[in-house]
């Protein structure tokens, strides 16, 4: 059954540090997202992007964030100076454009943590 | 802002016993409503996605229900097993691309 990955599962770096997370959405899907879990939080919205554009983005999703789809595969955030509460698990997200109803696939995480 | 709620937080039940919790979302905002099982290291699996009003949906032993006038839906887990225990996650679609996603609810389930 086919399923979103992500790379790496862990990430850590230091505070200042760029970082980019790593996605491959199902091969067939048009809309992807990313989402993040702060520990003992909800899991939120950060942006969604479509016909590489982003057609919606949450206030986080601030100029220290960007997205790319550089190869028709993979789907990839940008944390370009990484802060402490940067820390959290991230989640790619993707869905098909048949469905009327939003059904988004969720890969396994990222964990990032900043040191 | 959007507030999703889910309750209980956390559940711990023996097996075989069965169990109900409950997500509660703005009934004016609603279009979908879906629910997600999650387990540690795992991908957030999907379950069921709910439209309609009165909409109940099974698969095995598990079961929803929605209410949308009033702004509710209830996750049913029928004769629980360990390899249920996951955290169950309710997000609330608006029509909009983003899922509005509740406080989740962890369930232990002990042999």
């Amino acid at each position: 059954e086919p399923e979103v990955t992500q790379t790496p599962s862990h990430q850590v770096t230091q505070m200042g540090q760029e970082v980019i997370l790593r996605c491959v959405p199902i091969s067939n899907h048009l809309y992807f997202y990313w989402y993040r879990q702060i520990l003992g939080q909800k899991v939120e919205f950060l942006v969604s992007f479509y016909n590489n554009e982003i057609s919606e983005k949450s206030e986080i999703f601030d100029d220290q964030f960007s997205v790319e789809r550089p190869d028709g595969s993979n789907f990839t955030l940008k944390i370009r100076s990484t802060k402490l509460e940067d820390s959290a698990m991230y989640f790619c997200a993707s869905r098909s454009g048949a469905t009327s109803y939003n059904e988004q696939f969720f890969g396994p995480g990222t964990r990032l943590t900043v040191l | 802002i959007l507030n999703v709620e889910q309750s209980p937080q956390s559940l711990h039940v023996q097996e075989g016993d069965s169990t109900n919790f409950t997500c509660s979302f703005p009934s004016s905002n609603f279009y979908a409503l879906h629910w997600y099982r999650w387990e540690t290291a795992k991908s957030p699996e999907a379950l069921f996605v709910m439209t309609l009003n009165g909409d109940e949906k099974k698969k095995g032993r598990i079961s929803a229900t929605l209410n949308t006038k009033e702004g509710y839906s209830y996750l049913y887990i029928k004769g629980s097993q360990p390899e249920d225990s996951a955290t169950y996650l309710c997000a609330l679609n608006t029509g909009f691309q983003k899922l509005v996603f509740g406080t989740g609810t962890r369930l232990l389930v002990s042999p």
